[in-house]
């Protein structure tokens, strides 16, 4: 059974620029939510979709937003990146809400 | 808020020795805590799932406990080797409805010595 799939694995991207960032969950798992890791503040939540549906959401700004579509895969895109956006953001997938999660490797992204 | 927190934040420990990692919470109301491993660029492993209702739960050398009462929670590893090395991170989901995102501790960076 693969893993959970995500894309792409590191990017480079300058302030101001948006970014979109790609999950695809474990088949039959209908849970996703997004993490962002940095030396500084560690691993934080940023949202949870179950059933297309946001189920819960962190505190960040709004420039950080996501979807989760039919198939269960989704997406998260970050608009007008600045400096501090750079981390690696990691998505994990569960069979149900509040299920054990399954992560991917991650995107690491770098913004100049 | 939900604060988690693990102490120490690094441990050295000779292989063959057994060991036990440290997770605690601030807040009771918890649906279920999750023990992960991270390798160093690596996404998180996930190792042991506690439901609330739940005191403990066991894989293979791995043995981790919940007491939601005292805000704790223990990852025990036995006869401690080389491939065990990693950062070890805690996550406790809340149960409050509004609440029941998931909480991340600082981790616990693990180098088995040989």
């Amino acid at each position: 059974k693969a893993g959970v799939t995500q894309t792409p694995r590191y990017l480079i991207k300058t302030r101001g620029q948006q970014v979109t960032l790609s999950c695809s969950p474990i088949s039959g798992h209908r849970s996703v939510s997004w993490y962002q890791q940095t030396p500084g503040q560690g691993l934080q939540f940023l949202f949870e979709y179950f059933s297309e549906t946001q189920r819960n959401k962190g505190n960040f700004p709004g420039r950080f937003s996501g979807r989760q579509f039919s198939n269960s895969r989704s997406e998260m895109n970050v608009s007008t990146l600045e400096l501090g956006d750079s981390a690696l953001y990691l998505c994990a997938s569960s069979p149900v809400m509040a299920g054990e999660l399954f992560f991917g490797e991650g995107s690491r992204l770098t913004v100049l | 808020k939900q604060e988690v927190t693990q102490i120490p934040a690094a441990l050295s420990v000779p292989e063959g020795e057994n060991l036990v990692l440290n997770c605690s919470f601030t807040d009771s109301a918890i649906y279920n805590l999750q023990w992960f491993r991270q390798d160093p660029g690596k996404g998180l492993t996930s190792l042991l799932l506690i439901q609330s209702s739940q005191r403990e739960q066991t894989s293979g050398r791995l043995n981790a406990s919940l007491d939601k009462s005292s805000g704790r929670s223990t990852l025990y590893i036995a006869a401690s080797q080389p491939g065990d090395s990693a950062t070890y991170l805690c996550a406790v989901r809340g149960s409050n409805f509004g609440n029941e995102k998931l909480t991340f501790g600082t981790g616990t960076r693990l180098t088995i010595i040989p």
